[in-house]
């Protein structure tokens, strides 16, 4: 069973360009979150999702961040026009249906370096 | 303060020897779980304690939780220069109806250094 895969592992960008990062959650997840860590912090939440539906975005920046979990395919974590501020290592995790653990299995991360 | 605080920041000690890491949280949590992170890398998940357990064991690990301090603890016997990493204690916080939130708070963290 393969874990949380994430790509790419390191993403550079140009001001103004836009950034996708994908996550495939592990095999039977069907819950994923995207966290955030800035240099020589902790993670911070950015917005849970299920297939189709976003449960919470409280932690996404208002403007310019967006999140997808089709029903097929990758969650997709878009930044437009980005900013040098925006450069700090973005983690997928997921978890299992609600009423297991509730543990959280992260991915490697996406690095992301804004020029 | 923020929910998830690790204490101390940073802790350096010798091989063999114990580390304890405190983190202390704000919030009725549904449960506490701590990771692992080694420099550049992703989190490793460690162990999970439920609000209504008071000690965990997983290997040379142990964890205690204390509701009523909003506080717990994380014991690495033993240590090893592999255990060299940064520590991060994360709380699922109670929603409402006593569902979970679903996201994880994290603390900054403590930086562990085991020297051989």
């Amino acid at each position: 069973n393969a874990g949380v895969m994430q790509n790419p592992r390191h993403l550079v960008r140009r001001r103004g360009q836009e950034a996708r990062l994908r996550c495939s959650p592990m095999k039977g997840h069907s819950h994923v979150y995207w966290y955030r860590q800035l240099p020589e912090e902790g993670l911070k939440f950015m917005v849970y999702l299920q297939k189709e539906n976003i449960i919470d975005e409280s932690g996404m920046p208002k403007e310019r961040f967006s999140a997808e979990f089709p029903k097929e395919g990758p969650s997709i974590l878009r930044i437009q026009q980005v900013v040098r501020g925006d450069s700090a290592a973005y983690f997928c995790a997921s978890s299992p249906p609600l009423g297991g653990s509730k543990t959280q299995y992260f991915g490697p991360g996406t690095r992301l370096l804004v020029l | 303060s923020q929910q998830g605080e690790e204490d101390p920041q940073a802790l350096s000690i010798q091989e063999g020897e114990n580390a304890t890491m405190n983190c202390s949280y704000k919030t009725s949590i549904n449960n506490l779980q701590w990771y692992r992170q080694n420099s550049g890398r992703g989190l490793v998940h460690l162990i999970l304690i439920r609000s209504n357990e008071r000690e965990k064991h997983s290997g040379r690990l142990r964890v205690t939780l204390d509701t009523s301090k909003k506080s717990s603890s994380l014991l690495i016997t033993a240590s090893r220069a592999a255990d060299t990493a940064s520590y991060f204690c994360a709380t699922d916080r109670v929603g409402t109806g006593g569902t979970s939130y679903g996201k994880l708070t994290f603390g900054q963290g403590t930086i562990l250094t085991v020297h051989p």
